[in-house]
């Protein structure tokens, strides 16, 4: 199984709303990412999970709020979104964070188109 | 920044093989050349990367030159499901910050009929 499930596939939120974004994988991927894509942009990396701990936010606006609760889920919470945050959320997992090659390979999701109004 | 270079767009035949190139003129000896794809609506898929060597695998051949500084992803024979944006992405061959996968713009490949 090389897939990784994000829920839900659409998302559409106000401002003043309070979601979350989910994210699964069942490979024992010990590390975990979320990407931002704008529309017609590349995907932009936001947070990096090794081992369920934070190793990496690239200055990330603290009304994204990521959680890894375990090795198989990472979730994103969102709260007091603007409208110019209404992009395509990406999740990601590779076997590790550090090391070399193939273990660095990253399986991403389908994502979640949210619109933020 | 991305430190690779693309063309934005290139058409392809159906049946045909396609040739995506990149350019990687500041690439260090410790860091490979990875390529993804993002077909319309999805999220990017790894396709392969490399180090010095040529590689083929069962989705593409790479092709790297002997200095390094260019290399093509070879799709032998497209089909109109290879339709999609391919980055070509060099980051190091150790793990941490530094081995984040940076996207640059990548090529638009239009495979048609």
């Amino acid at each position: 199984d090389t897939e990784v499930t994000q829920t839900p596939k659409h998302l559409v939120m106000g401002m003043t709303n309070k979601k979350s974004l989910k994210c699964e994988q069942h490979m024992g991927h010990r590390a975990m990412y979320w990407y931002k894509q704008k529309a017609k942009k590349p995907p932009e990396l936001m947070f990096v999970y090794s081992y369920e701990k934070l190793s990496i936010n690239e200055s990330v606006p603290s009304r994204f709020s990521p959680e890894c609760p375990n090795s198989s889920l990472l979730n994103l919470h969102l709260h007091a979104l603007q409208p110019e945050d209404s992009a395509l959320y990406l999740c990601a997992s590779s076997q590790s964070y550090v090391g070399t090659g193939a273990r660095r390979e990253q399986y991403f999701g389908p994502g979640t188109r949210l619109t933020v109004t | 920044d991305a430190k690779t270079t693309q063309p934005p767009s290139m058409d392809c035949a159906e049946g045909r093989a396609a040739n995506l190139p990149c350019n990687h003129s500041t690439i260090s000896g410790n860091e490979y050349v990875y390529w993804y794809r993002q077909i319309h609506s999805q999220g990017p898929q790894y396709i392969i990367h490399g180090l010095k060597n040529n590689e083929t695998n069962e989705m593409a051949s790479l092709i790297i030159t002997e200095d390094r500084k260019s290399s093509t992803l070879i799709l032998p024979h497209a089909t109109l499901r290879d339709t999609a944006v391919y980055y070509c992405i060099v980051r190091v061959a150790y793990g941490g910050s530094q081995g984040n996968l940076i996207f640059g713009k990548g090529t638009k490949l239009s495979v048609k009929p």
